[in-house]
């Protein structure tokens, strides 16, 4: 069974551009978590995603958003992007909110 | 608001060797579950072991296993002859049983095994 999958793999994108992600979960998962990885901040959630309902959403501006879509593929989008947004992106997913959680390869996003 | 703190943020360890890591956590519900994540430089997470809150016995996976202290609030991973494929950056995290899924993390510890 294929692994959760991420693309893109690396992102550059500048100042005030947005940007979109894609995370494909395990086949059979309906759950997809979002974290953002920085050196200063460490691994922070950003949303949560069961049923294409988002059932949670972290401390980060309205700049970010996401979805999931029927087949249980996800994407976040984060709109003006700032430098601070550099970070490697990480979806997990699993088959419900309660069930392990299998992380994909991460998107590398640098912001210049 | 839950917290993770890893107080090591590196180790290193001789190969063969047996190694600990320190996990402290803060909560107020009283059951849970917490983790141990490892993200090898190819930076795909992976999880090495969960404990379950209202278990006392601690969980086990071949070499790694944990010591759960609930009233501590301490979850620390026992690695049992390192290997080099073990170097990576350890996670711990929590997850509460109740509204988000969402996993809390600490900030890490980098363990290196010397040869």
């Amino acid at each position: 069974k294929a692994g959760v999958t991420q693309t893109p793999r690396y992102l550059i994108k500048t100042r005030g551009q947005q940007v979109t992600l894609s995370c494909s979960p395990i086949s059979g998962h309906r759950s997809v978590s979002w974290y953002q990885q920085t050196p200063g901040q460490g691994l922070q959630f950003l949303f949560e995603y069961f049923s294409e309902t988002q059932r949670n959403k972290g401390n980060f501006p309205g700049r970010f958003s996401g979805r999931q879509f029927s087949n249980s593929r996800s994407e976040m989008n984060v709109s003006t992007l700032e430098l601070g947004d550099s970070a490697l992106y990480l979806c997990a997913s699993s088959q419900g909110p309660w069930d392990e959680q299998f992380f994909g390869p991460g998107t590398r996003l640098t912001v210049l | 608001a839950q917290t993770v703190t890893q107080s090591q943020p590196e180790m290193s360890v001789q190969e063969a060797e047996t190694v600990t890591l320190s996990c402290t956590y803060d909560t107020s519900e009283s059951d849970y579950y917490l983790f141990w994540y490892k993200q090898p430089p190819s930076r795909q997470m992976i999880l090495v072991i969960r404990q379950e809150a209202y278990k006392q016995q601690n969980a086990t996976e071949n070499r790694f296993s944990v010591n759960f202290q609930k009233a501590a609030k301490s979850f620390s991973l026992k690695i049992s002859d390192s290997q080099l494929g073990d170097a990576a950056m350890y996670f711990c995290a929590y997850r509460g049983s109740q509204g988000a899924q969402k996993l809390v993390f600490g900030q890490g510890t980098r363990l290196t095994i010397n040869p």
